[in-house]
């Protein structure tokens, strides 16, 4: 099983700021990666695929990058409604796996 | 729009059993693999169960493999899960989740899930 291992646990930023989530996997994923954004009770949303494309109606402040083990999500300009939990989710292999989650809170 | 609605969840006892339903509509399900991925209280996600469009071929985590059984009526646009010999591990929240089709085993829509609590 391939473990997704994402950092830190707990990001901190203002408003307006950049954030930069990272989630690295235990072996090569490829470009198979994909990220979703959860807020409290709510579903997860599908943000970005294939590493970098921004999955249908993702503001452009959202972008992916990284191949094979190292992928990063990064919020150029943080917005309030952009709060929230961020997973990583490799599809190369089964099983299909998640990372544990990255909080980004107000700082 | 596209919707999914999920229900049946509740309080059972450890070894009993319930099932799960996720109403589709907005999209021709019969179109779609489906998912169920499920979330334990203050947890991440965690991938459960899988279903090809015509319900042929299913898939399973290791965790729930022998207890819990992945189906679709695709005339009712409805996925199910039947849940088996549950324990209290398989507390969670669960989601059913849309294939996004043109890219395998990603998660385009989810549910707002039903959560299901296994406790004497």
């Amino acid at each position: 099983e391939i473990v997704m291992t994402q950092s830190p646990a707990t990001l901190s930023v203002s408003p307006g700021e950049r954030a930069t989530l990272s989630c690295r996997a235990s072996q090569s994923v490829s470009s198979n990666l994909a990220w979703y954004q959860q807020k409290p009770g709510q579903a997860p949303r599908l943000l970005i695929y294939g590493a970098s494309i921004r999955a249908t109606g993702i503001p452009a402040r959202f972008s992916g990058s990284g191949s094979g083990t190292e992928f990063t999500l990064t919020i150029s300009i943080l917005q309030s409604e952009d709060f929230a939990v961020y997973y990583c989710q490799q599809y190369n292999n089964w099983p299909l796996t998640f990372g544990g989650g990255t909080k980004v809170e107000i700082k | 729009e596209v919707q999914l609605v999920e229900s049946g969840g509740g309080l059972v006892q450890p070894g009993g059993s319930l099932r799960l339903s996720c109403a589709a509509s907005g999209f021709t399900f019969s179109s779609y693999w489906m998912h169920w991925v499920r979330q334990a209280p203050g947890k991440g996600l965690v991938w459960v169960s899988r279903i090809n469009s015509d319900g042929s071929s299913t898939s399973y985590a290791d965790s729930v493999k022998g207890r819990f059984t992945i189906s679709r009526d695709n005339a009712k646009n409805t996925l199910y899960l039947q849940m088996n010999s549950l324990r209290a591990e398989d507390t969670a929240v669960y989601y059913c989740a849309r294939d996004h089709g043109v890219v395998a085993d990603l998660f385009d829509y989810w549910g707002q899930g039903t959560l299901v609590t296994v406790s004497s």
